[in-house]
């Protein structure tokens, strides 16, 4: 059973459309989390939601909107898509509290044509 | 602001030939040092979690230390297998907020 599962795995499409990523986790856990992976392999944090909660919001475009409808589902609505917003992106999930590890999904990649 | 940098960027190791990767940081309240594994294709898969100076967590032909500046990931006899890039990440506020390195790629050759 996959813990962290992304749909698409691959998404292509053309500048200016709207696209949607979906996350679900099957851990139990509290939090959930947005990461994009850009083309040098840095990951950085986007969002995250704590029970439906958003609880970090870094400074990411507001064509980027993070949506949990419950615990177990976090997912990602990207309007009026742009060439740099080109990466993977990966979801994760963990257990409210200190230091709690973060499990990650195998990544969305994006490609803007 | 917090940091985290890892070296080297990339190790070629021949099998069998030990090695360390580096993971210095800058953080105010430390809530956690977190390794990763990254296959090509796939999510960081997580390795360990250190809390504290001094702390030392092992697994298989892995084992990750602790101080107040930095952490070693120490790889002993390394087997192709064992190929990928390797993450650490800082955590520095309760609610997960993760910072990660670039990453240290490792390539072990038989």
């Amino acid at each position: 059973d996959t813990a962290v599962s992304q749909t698409p795995k691959y998404l292509v499409t053309q500048m200016g459309n709207d696209k949607s990523i979906k996350c679900e986790q099957n851990l139990g856990h509290d939090t959930m989390y947005w990461y994009k992976q850009d083309s040098k392999k840095f990951l950085k944090i986007m969002f995250s939601y704590n029970n439906k909660e958003l609880i970090i919001n870094e400074t990411v475009p507001n064509r980027f909107s993070p949506k949990s409808p419950d615990k177990a589902h976090l997912n990602l609505h990207i309007n009026s898509l742009e060439l740099g917003d080109s990466a993977v992106y990966f979801c994760a999930s963990s257990r409210q509290g200190l230091g709690q590890p973060q499990h990650f999904g195998d990544g969305t990649r994006l490609s803007i044509l | 602001e917090d940091q985290v940098t890892q070296s080297p960027e990339a190790l070629r190791l021949q099998e069998g030939e030990s090695s360390s990767l580096n993971c210095s940081y800058t953080v105010s309240g430390l809530r956690g040092l977190f390794w990763y594994r990254q296959d090509p294709g796939k999510g960081p898969e997580f390795l360990f979690t250190l809390y504290s100076a001094g702390e030392e967590k092992e697994k298989e032909r892995l084992k990750a230390t602790l101080t107040k500046k930095e952490s070693f990931l120490h790889i002993t006899a390394p087997k192709p297998e064992d190929s990928a890039t390797y993450l650490c990440a800082v955590g520095a506020d309760s609610w997960g907020k993760l910072q990660f390195g670039a990453g240290t790629q490792v390539v072990v050759t038989p």
